[in-house]
C-alpha cells in the first residue's frame, strides 16, 4: 500500500491565483514528519516546507502553507499568489518516527504532482 | 544555500563504458542518499549510507555500486552501462538527528547509447 499518496497527477492555475496539491499520507507512528518539495525543469530539487506531527500549527513558509489534518492523514500544500515561476513537481514526502540521532529511517516520496501556472 | 554538488551534469555515454558519478557536500552531514529519477517520475533510493565505511542498498535494486571512504564524498559507479541506466541520478544529504530535510545538489543526467 502507499504510504504517500498524490493523487493529481497533473494540475493547472492561473497566475495569481491560490492551488492547493494534495497529499495523503498513511503511517502507525504517532511521530513523523511530512515535507513538499519543489522540482524545476532544470531538476534539482528544493525543499519547501516541514510539518511535524506534533506542532500544533499548520506550518508556513511565505507564500507556502501546510493544510495538515492529522485525523484525516493529509498534509496539503496551499501555494498562495501562484507565480510563473512555480510550474514544477512537487512532491511530499514522510519520515516515520521521531527526529533523534538514533532515527535511520529514510523518506518516504509521493509520486508527485505537476503544476503548470499559466499566464 | 545547500551545499552538495554533482559532477558531470550531463554524460553521454557508449554501451559497456565504466563511470563513477561524483557527490560532494561540504556541511558536514553524515546521512547521504542516492536516488534514481525517470523524467516526469518518482523519486526511487538505489543507495544511502549512514556515515564513513556505511553504505546500504536502497528499494530499488540498482546495478551501481557506492562508497563512503570520506564523509564528503559519495560516488556512485557502474561498471559497464547499458542503455537501461538511462536517467537522472540525484544526490543528497542530511544531518543526523535533525529533521531529515534532504538538501539534493542539482543532479545528473546520463544517457547510454
Amino acid at each position: 500500500a502507499q504510504k504517500i499518496t498524490q493523487t493529481q497527477p497533473g494540475m493547472f492555475v492561473q497566475e495569481k491565483e491560490a492551488v492547493t496539491l494534495d497529499c495523503t499520507y498513511d503511517t502507525s507512528d504517532p511521530s513523523y514528519g511530512l515535507f513538499w518539495y519543489k522540482q524545476p525543469s532544470s531538476g534539482e530539487m528544493i525543499f519547501l516546507i516541514y510539518q511535524g506531527s506534533y506542532d500544533q500549527q499548520n506550518a508556513t513558509e511565505g507564500r507556502y502553507s501546510l493544510n495538515f489534518q492529522k485525523a484525516r492523514k493529509s498534509a496539503n500544500l496551499v501555494i498562495s499568489a501562484s507565480q510563473l515561476g512555480d510550474s514544477a513537481m512537487y512532491f511530499c514526502a514522510m519520515r516515520e518516527g521521531p527526529r533523534e540521532a538514533g532515527n535511520n529511517r529514510k523518506l518516504i516520496w509521493g509520486l508527485g504532482t505537476s503544476l503548470a501556472v499559466n499566464p | 544555500e545547500a551545499d552538495i554538488y554533482q559532477t558531470p551534469r550531463y554524460l553521454v555515454i557508449g554501451t559497456g563504458k565504466k563511470i563513477t558519478l561524483e557527490c560532494s557536500q561540504t556541511m558536514g552531514h553524515d546521512k547521504m542518499y542516492w536516488y534514481q529519477q525517470d523524467p516526469g517520475m518518482e523519486l526511487h533510493l538505489i543507495h544511502y549510507s549512514y556515515g564513513v565505511n556505511s553504505t546500504e542498498k536502497g528499494d530499488l535494486s540498482s546495478e551501481s555500486t557506492v562508497s563512503r571512504i570520506r564523509t564528503e564524498h559519495f560516488p556512485l559507479t557502474l561498471e559497464s552501462a547499458r542503455p537501461s541506466h538511462t536517467s537522472q541520478y540525484l544526490c543528497a544529504s542530511s544531518e543526523l538527528g535533525a529533521l531529515d530535510e534532504q538538501f539534493f545538489g542539482p543532479g545528473t543526467r546520463l544517457t547510454v547509447l
